[in-house]
């Protein structure tokens, strides 16, 4: 059974910080990996979408990557700003109906 | 349209009603999800619709709810006799292979 872990489950950091999120997986054999963001009081907004057989993609201030051996997906984010600060979910495609959801890293980054 | 759509945005209920929420999806989406967030939760999969397969109803938590899709368009979902652990924000997605959500709905039970 695919689980999705997402450490640390908050975080705190300075304007200007370069900060990386991880997403760890228990079954490597996945389909896909995205990347959301997510205010408070709002749905989901996607940020990067990492398709099985790519390494990475990039996307302005973000960078995502995926290692599937290993089981991580880490979430780059350069020069943070405060507009930056929100909830950041990763969701592991284990097939295009079965999708599991980490409990998300809540990021504030301080001005 | 352009995004995924769902109504209505907030809905307060008393225990023991029955709540009707709408999913919009985006134009031309087959592949259309429904999720539960609880408060600092995270989400939970309810059903998948996938073209005019049988959908995957394996999520859902209890026989009190159900969802159609009519017409690989429009969803909507079905909670019965409502009880106050039914609160949480109720998402839906479209997409295949890639998701995009809709803002939510807010489901407050009384």
């Amino acid at each position: 059974k695919q689980e999705v872990t997402q450490i640390p489950a908050a975080l705190s950091v300075p304007e200007g910080e370069n900060l990386v999120l991880n997403c760890s997986f228990t079954d490597s054999a996945i389909y896909n990996l995205q990347w959301f963001r997510q205010d408070p009081g709002k749905g989901l907004t996607s940020l990067l979408l990492i398709q099985s057989s790519q390494r990475e993609q990039t996307s302005g201030r973000l960078n995502a990557s995926l290692d599937k051996s290993s089981g991580r997906s880490t979430l780059y984010i350069a020069a943070s700003q405060p507009g930056d600060s929100a909830t950041y979910l990763c969701a592991v495609y284990s097939s295009a109906s079965k999708i599991i959801f980490g409990s998300g890293t809540r990021l504030s980054i301080r001005p | 349209g352009a995004g995924v759509s769902q109504s209505p945005s907030n809905k307060v209920t008393e225990k023991g009603k029955d709540v009707e929420l709408r999913c919009d999806p985006i134009s031309g989406h087959t592949a259309l999800y429904w999720y539960r967030q609880s408060l600092g939760q995270g989400l939970e999969f309810l059903i998948y619709f996938q073209g005019n397969s049988a959908p995957d109803k394996s999520g859902l938590p209890s026989d009190r709810f159900s969802a159609e899709r009519t017409g690989g368009s429009v969803s909507t979902l079905t909670i019965q006799r409502t009880q106050q652990e039914d609160s949480a924000v109720y998402l839906c997605a479209s997409g295949y292979n890639e998701q995009f959500f809709g803002p939510g709905t807010r489901l407050t039970v009384l």
